[in-house]
């Protein structure tokens, strides 16, 4: 069965902190491992990793992936009370049929105070 | 652009009612559709999905049934909810094929009571 595993569960920082939020997985035929930002309802996409050890960066976010030790982290630099959300990994696999199967993790709940 | 309708926001039923929540995609054909329910705290669990009109896939053995009737439109239902259904229920759509990310609707809060 396809895991994906989350840690920390949650955090609070203070506004300026650097955090780094982990995700390991366990899974059968991986395509992609995508992290996604949700605030209040509808998870918004973040980044989407594919290939070890190249960085995606936006802004004071950045992501790598490393497939052989199977784990992705997601670093938020210079964190701002805006950044306080669920962090969501989930870890696409094939299917089978032309559709992405995406397993999630429980989220990481990060609480920036001001 | 593409968007995603998900309604309604809030729903409270009791126990043994029937259930119906709709989906709709604009801006896009042929989108991959997907039911997720997420639990306090929890991420969220594939329910049901599809690549296209009436081709649906179920994850896990439960009360609810899912359909497609058009290209762009995703109904969950259920003949008879159970307290277990509760939750938070999203809808999503992604491009066709591997590779693509998701967008989700703003969810519905089911409670049954």
């Amino acid at each position: 069965e396809d895991k994906v595993v989350q840690s920390p569960l949650s955090l609070v920082v203070h506004e300026g902190d650097t955090v780094t939020l982990n995700c390991s997985y366990e899974v059968t035929n991986f395509r992609s491992l995508l992290w996604y930002k949700q605030e209040k309802k509808a998870p918004t996409f973040l980044f989407m990793l594919t290939s070890s050890g190249i960085e995606k960066k936006s802004g004071r976010l950045s992501s790598i992936l490393d497939k052989k030790e199977l784990f992705s982290i997601l670093n938020i630099t210079a964190t701002q009370t805006g950044d306080s959300a669920v962090y969501l990994c989930a870890v696409e696999a094939e299917s089978g049929t032309n559709a992405g199967k995406s397993t999630f993790g429980d989220g990481t709940t990060l609480t920036v105070k001001p | 652009s593409q968007t995603i309708h998900q309604w309604p926001a809030t729903l409270v039923q009791p126990v043994g009612s029937p259930l119906s929540l709709e989906c709709t995609v604009e801006g896009t054909s042929n989108p991959n559709l997907y039911w997720y329910r997420q639990a306090a705290g929890r991420g969220l669990q594939l329910l049901f999905y599809s690549v296209g009109i009436g081709q649906i896939s179920s994850e896990v053995p439960q009360n609810l049934s899912a359909s497609r009737p058009q290209d762009r439109q995703f109904i969950l239902s259920s003949k008879k909810l159970l307290l277990s259904d509760s939750g938070f229920y999203l809808c999503a759509w992604s491009a066709t094929g591997w590779d693509t990310e998701a967008f989700f609707g703003q969810g519905t809060r089911l409670t049954v009571v």
